[in-house]
């Protein structure tokens, strides 16, 4: 079965350049969530979705900071403009039934994001 | 309040012998715990996880974790370590849909 897909799994950019993740979650699966992980803060959540609806997003950095969920199969996350401490390795993740009920969460590789 | 301790940052053993990983929880109700592994430049894995069935929970790759709620404890073990063992394991306990993250113990295995 496929997983969590994510693209790119490496991303370096400028400063000041816009840059979306991306995230297929697993099929079947109606939640999804985005992580940010770097040394010094560990997995941080930045938004939680539910049936394609921003359930929890109290995560999100600040306003350069937006994610979308157009559908059950795609999510993006959207850094405009971007900085050098946004620079993390960002996860997706996904779980059937909300994540109540007890069900794990399945992540993606996550992609790699250097701002220079 | 939740929370999640890792009581060791790194743990270093040789190969063929037992692994114990250490993590205490705190919570005001019936806590769901997982534990995840994490390999360089991959996502977390599921291990395995406890959802008050069985105390004693068996996971992949020969894991297994016991659940003590007298000690609060949910640690980690595997009777003979593998070379491909090596990588940072997580415990993790479920909040709703919030994950509450300990903070990681990197697992060295020794030839």
């Amino acid at each position: 079965d496929a997983g969590v897909i994510q693209s790119p799994r490496h991303e370096v950019t400028e400063m000041g350049q816009e840059v979306t993740l991306r995230c297929k979650p697993i099929s079947g699966h109606n939640s999804l969530f985005w992580y940010r992980q770097t040394m010094m803060r560990g997995l941080e959540l930045l938004i939680y979705f539910n049936n394609n609806v921003p359930i929890d997003d109290s995560g999100m950095p600040e306003d350069r900071f937006s994610a979308k969920m157009p559908n059950a199969s795609f999510s993006t996350l959207k850094i405009q403009p971007s900085e050098p401490r946004d620079s993390a390795v960002y996860f997706c993740a996904s779980s059937p039934q909300g994540s109540q009920g007890n069900q794990p969460q399945h992540f993606g590789d996550g992609t790699r994001l250097s701002i220079l | 309040a939740q929370s999640v301790t890792q009581l060791d940052s790194h743990v270093s053993v040789s190969e063929g012998t037992p692994v114990l990983l250490r993590c205490n929880y705190s919570s005001s109700y019936s806590p769901s715990l997982f534990w995840y592994v994490q390999h360089p430049n991959k996502g977390l894995q599921l291990l395995l996880k406890y959802t008050s069935a069985a105390t004693l929970v068996k996971g992949i790759n020969g894991f297994e974790a016991e659940f003590k709620k007298s000690e609060t404890s949910f640690h980690l073990t595997k009777p003979s370590a593998h070379m491909s063992d090596a990588a940072e394991y997580f415990c993790v306990l479920d909040s709703s849909y919030k994950l509450i993250f300990g903070s990681g113990t990197r697992l060295l295995v020794r030839p």
